[in-house]
């Protein structure tokens, strides 16, 4: 079956950095995507990433390993409004989108 | 930027009642969604459009209708709302110009959710 994989709940400091990783298993591969949703509002987008490798974007990057069904999310200089949930998505072979439950992200001073 | 709103941001009905949910968007994206969000689980598809009158159903469909007359709007309906429908909707636009065809949801863009119970 097709599944994704992401820690439920994680936990850093401010000014510190953190990893949000995701494992994934689809019948076939188009991409993988990460989403922010801070609690009580909508997913926004944050990243794609279908060629191996890292792809930065201000403070936050996105790897991703296609041979072995991985990626992650890799947050810099964390600030407080980063607390949220972030969501993992793979686009199978047939482009539809498996997601992942999210990993909440608890930020403290 | 992107706008995608929906009718409501809490509704509370009771079982058997028919609901209409309604999302639009400003972008001219040919292609809406509609998920479910429910604790523990990852964003569930219940139906996509990729154009005007034109529906696909997703992974969970049972329970639901939409409707998609205009192509700004993409409307989901409850025919006779159950308890187990109690969950957060949220819709989604998405341009095309991708490979996969009509529907491939890349970059989404999501409205504030509708949160449902059902009593």
């Amino acid at each position: 079956g097709q599944n994704i994989d992401q820690p439920t709940e994680m936990t850093a400091t401010e000014g510190a950095i953190v990893q949000i990783n995701c494992t994934y298993q689809t019948s076939g591969f188009n991409g993988l995507f990460w989403y922010q949703q801070h609690a009580g509002e909508a997913p926004t987008f944050l990243s794609y990433n279908v060629l191996d490798g890292l792809e930065e974007k201000g403070r936050f990057s996105s790897f991703l390993s296609r041979s072995k069904g991985y990626s992650y999310l890799l947050l810099k200089e964390l600030q407080m409004k980063d607390s949220a949930s972030y969501l993992c998505a793979a686009l199978d072979s047939n482009y539809q989108l498996i997601w992942g439950a999210g990993t909440k992200l608890i930020i403290k001073p | 930027d992107v706008k995608v709103t929906q009718s409501s941001r809490y509704l509370v009905k009771r079982t058997g009642e028919k609901v209409f949910l309604e999302c639009v968007q400003d972008m001219d994206h040919e292609n809406m969604f509609w998920y479910r969000q429910d604790p523990g689980l990852g964003l569930r598809l219940i139906y996509f459009s990729y154009d005007v009158k034109m529906k696909e159903k997703g992974d969970i469909p049972e329970g639901y209708s939409v409707s998609r007359e205009k192509k700004e709007r993409f409307s989901l309906i409850l025919e006779s709302a159950s308890t187990n429908q109690t969950s957060m909707y949220l819709c989604a636009s998405s341009p095309p110009d991708r490979p996969g065809g009509r529907g491939a949801p890349y970059e989404q863009y999501f409205g504030p959710g509708t949160r449902l119970t059902v009593t």
